[in-house]
């Protein structure tokens, strides 16, 4: 089943403790992009990658790194957690990020706590 | 960033009514996409909007961009509890493919 998949679905943590959250697609989409969704803000990009070893950033990218090593793989890495980065994230994927068009699947979310 | 606006953010109706929502934005996008959400889920793309004009009928939800390509909107006719959930207009700025904005979502819930 082609998918995107989030590890882990919940986290509860504290401040400071390094975290990540994995990401993965069985679909050898190119792109592959980070948002996280909160109340009133709506989806908001953190990072994005058009391609391996290729990594941009998005509207929100402070507090937070990425990696593209493989294709399939684009983990999340919270270095030192902060409260607020208490929100709910999504992974997704496209087959290509072309000039036209960027049509997205998205992971299940991960709701992560920052105590 | 190239804001996206949704109105209206909150939508209730009852079965068997229809309704639009609305995406605007004072920038040029290469595409509009509409996504809708669940609770507990993440959104699942609907429809792709590309040229300028164009109409696209998906059942019952008909989804237009605007000449300019600066605006979108999604209407649905007879709407069903089935329809209840968040629906997320996003695009892609002009110049940069792989930036993605997302409008803050219109919350529709159709009572029975």
């Amino acid at each position: 089943e082609a998918q995107v998949t989030q590890n882990p679905r919940y986290l509860i943590t504290v401040t400071g403790k390094k975290l990540t959250v994995t990401c993965s697609q069985n679909m050898n989409h190119e792109y592959m992009s980070w948002y996280r969704q909160d109340p009133g803000l709506g989806l908001r990009q953190i990072y994005y990658s058009m391609n391996v070893e290729v990594t941009d950033k998005g509207d929100v990218p402070e507090g937070y790194k990425v990696s593209r090593k493989e294709k399939r793989n684009f983990p999340l890495i919270l270095e030192s957690p902060s409260p607020n980065q208490t929100s709910l994230y999504f992974c997704a994927s496209s087959l290509f990020a072309g000039v036209s068009y960027n049509e997205q699947f998205f992971g299940p979310g991960t709701r992560l706590t920052v105590l | 960033t190239q804001l996206l606006e949704q109105s209206p953010q909150f939508l209730s109706i009852q079965e068997g009514e229809n309704l639009t929502v609305y995406c605007n934005s004072s920038s040029v996008f290469s595409s509009l996409q509409w996504y809708r959400q669940e609770p507990g889920e993440g959104p699942v793309l609907l429809v792709t909007v590309v040229t300028g004009g164009e109409v696209k009928k998906l059942k019952r939800l008909t989804f237009q961009f605007g000449d300019a390509r600066k605006d979108s909107s999604l209407h649905i006719t007879a709407a069903q509890t089935g329809d209840t959930g968040l629906y997320l207009c996003a695009g892609n700025p002009n110049t940069n493919a792989g930036k993605s904005t997302f409008g803050d979502g219109t919350t529709l819930t159709v009572k029975p």
